[in-house]
């Protein structure tokens, strides 16, 4: 049961785009279409932004989007914001469990 | 609108029980694959199991540091989603989340301390 595999930090300026990857294998990114983003600002609970690779649940903006292509996933944010700097988990089903990465901090310069 | 509301946390010492809670409402518990979350300090999110969705079985599959000590159940009447942990150890100090397709919860802090 390994971790995904995410950058430890990005960055960007505000109304520019971000991308963080999410590197898994076949056992688990590769193998399903169950990968999931989420959001956590510093002493609040994480938030869900994207599940199954590409959705988003109501009241998440456009701006947060998902893809994946083999074994690794990405979370592209457009127009970033201030309040978009925050840590950033990708999660993803792996058969008989599940796994998180490491997850990213954005800092929005 | 969807709401996961943990609750059972507190300190206990090691080697004893406890057991968490998870009351939802906006969706049914049992037509949701279920996941407990959990958080150490300063750290970052690990699984820790979860219940798949009655049609799929309503099973339990559980993280490998586990190692059977924690159980999940749930009760449909009142749509709330369980997490019995024994013989807890210090290494389980954490927020412990629910989670499902539609969210988290807030969270419930677990300190595991003589």
């Amino acid at each position: 049961q390994s971790a995904l595999t995410q950058p430890r930090s990005v960055s960007g300026s505000p109304g520019q785009s971000v991308i963080i990857s999410c590197t898994g294998t076949s056992s688990d990114v590769g193998g399903y279409n169950y990968v999931s983003w989420h959001q956590q600002h510093p002493g609040k609970a994480p938030k869900l932004l994207i599940f199954d690779v590409n959705k988003r649940p109501s009241g998440i903006p456009d701006r947060f989007s998902g893809s994946k292509s083999g074994s690794t996933a990405s979370l592209t944010i457009s127009g970033l914001r201030t309040d978009d700097e925050a840590d950033y988990y990708c999660s993803s089903h792996a058969g008989s469990y599940a796994v998180f990465g490491g997850g990213t901090t954005l800092t929005v310069l | 609108e969807v709401q996961l509301v943990e609750s059972g946390g507190g300190l206990v010492k090691p080697g004893r029980s406890l057991r968490l809670s998870c009351v939802v409402s906006g969706f049914t518990v049992s037509s949701a694959w279920m996941h407990w979350v959990r958080q150490a300090p300063g750290k970052g999110l690990e699984w820790v199991g979860r219940m798949k969705r009655k049609s799929n079985g309503g099973t339990t599959d559980f993280a490998t540091f586990v190692k059977g000590r924690f159980t999940i159940s749930r009760d449909d009447s009142q749509n709330t989603l369980y997490l019995q942990m024994n013989s807890l150890t210090p290494e389980d100090t954490a927020v412990y989340y629910c989670v499902a397709d539609y969210g988290w919860g807030q969270g419930t802090l677990v300190t595991v301390s003589s």
